[in-house]
């Protein structure tokens, strides 16, 4: 079945230091989405990235859609503690659309002011 | 505010007994729901698609006479885990999707605040 792949699993950062997380799917994807989970909470939606080559910022972090629509990445300008937390990507196969969304493993993120 | 309300948040229940958990869309109808489990420090694994008023959809080696879903009105999907053991010890977390035209293919997920269940 579909498999989303994340690396790395953590990462611990210098307040100010960038940051960046990987995403890989097994298959192509209709859309892939962002979610940040803050510690004891719930995963909260970021972005959806839906065309080949996209990329999308929102201030510090920029998204982006691989061309083939099977990779992603999240990057993150001069890290803030505000930033700590896990990181997931999500998706569907291009060919089950609409169906439920597949989670990456996450990366974890811890920010040392 | 809230979009997606879980109840209870926290549970503590012997093993062998019954706990059922709910997962409220607040302002919006949500003829699907989705059921995901996480462990400690790991991803979110689905567990079940709840559809409103037909059978639930089982993820592989998801036990469905275990983990029993109802969804029989458009805001109200619950999950009831049965004859629970101290495995079953897990986060359990429910979300929806708030039909958008501003999204295409999946709308984004809106996720309770889950739940922590504890089985002694």
């Amino acid at each position: 079945g579909q498999q989303v792949m994340q690396i790395p699993q953590y990462q611990h950062v210098q307040e100010g230091e960038d940051f960046t997380t990987y995403c890989n799917s097994s298959t192509t994807l209709s859309n892939i989405q962002w979610y940040k989970q803050r510690p004891g909470g719930h995963p909260v939606f970021l972005i959806q990235l839906v065309k080949s080559g996209e990329v999308k910022k929102q201030k510090r972090l920029t998204f982006q859609f691989g061309e083939a629509k099977k990779n992603s990445s999240l990057h993150i300008t001069a890290t803030q503690t505000t930033d700590v937390g896990t990181y997931f990507c999500a998706g569907t196969s291009e060919n089950q659309a609409g169906t439920a969304l597949i989670f990456g493993k996450g990366t974890t993120l811890s920010v040392s002011s | 505010g809230a979009v997606v309300s879980q109840h209870p948040s926290r549970v503590i229940c012997k093993s062998g007994t019954s706990v059922k958990i709910e997962c409220r869309s607040l302002d919006f109808q949500a003829t699907t729901m989705f059921w995901y489990r996480q462990f400690p420090k790991q991803s979110l694994m689905l567990m079940a698609t709840s559809n409103e008023g037909s059978k639930a959809t089982y993820e592989q080696g998801v036990e469905k006479d275990k983990f029993l879903i109802n969804h029989a009105s458009l805001t109200l999907s619950t999950l009831t885990v049965t004859s629970a053991h101290p495995e079953d010890s897990s986060f359990y977390i429910c979300s929806a999707s708030r039909p958008s035209k501003e999204f295409s293919y999946n709308s984004p997920l809106h996720f309770g605040n889950g739940t922590r269940l504890t089985v002694t």
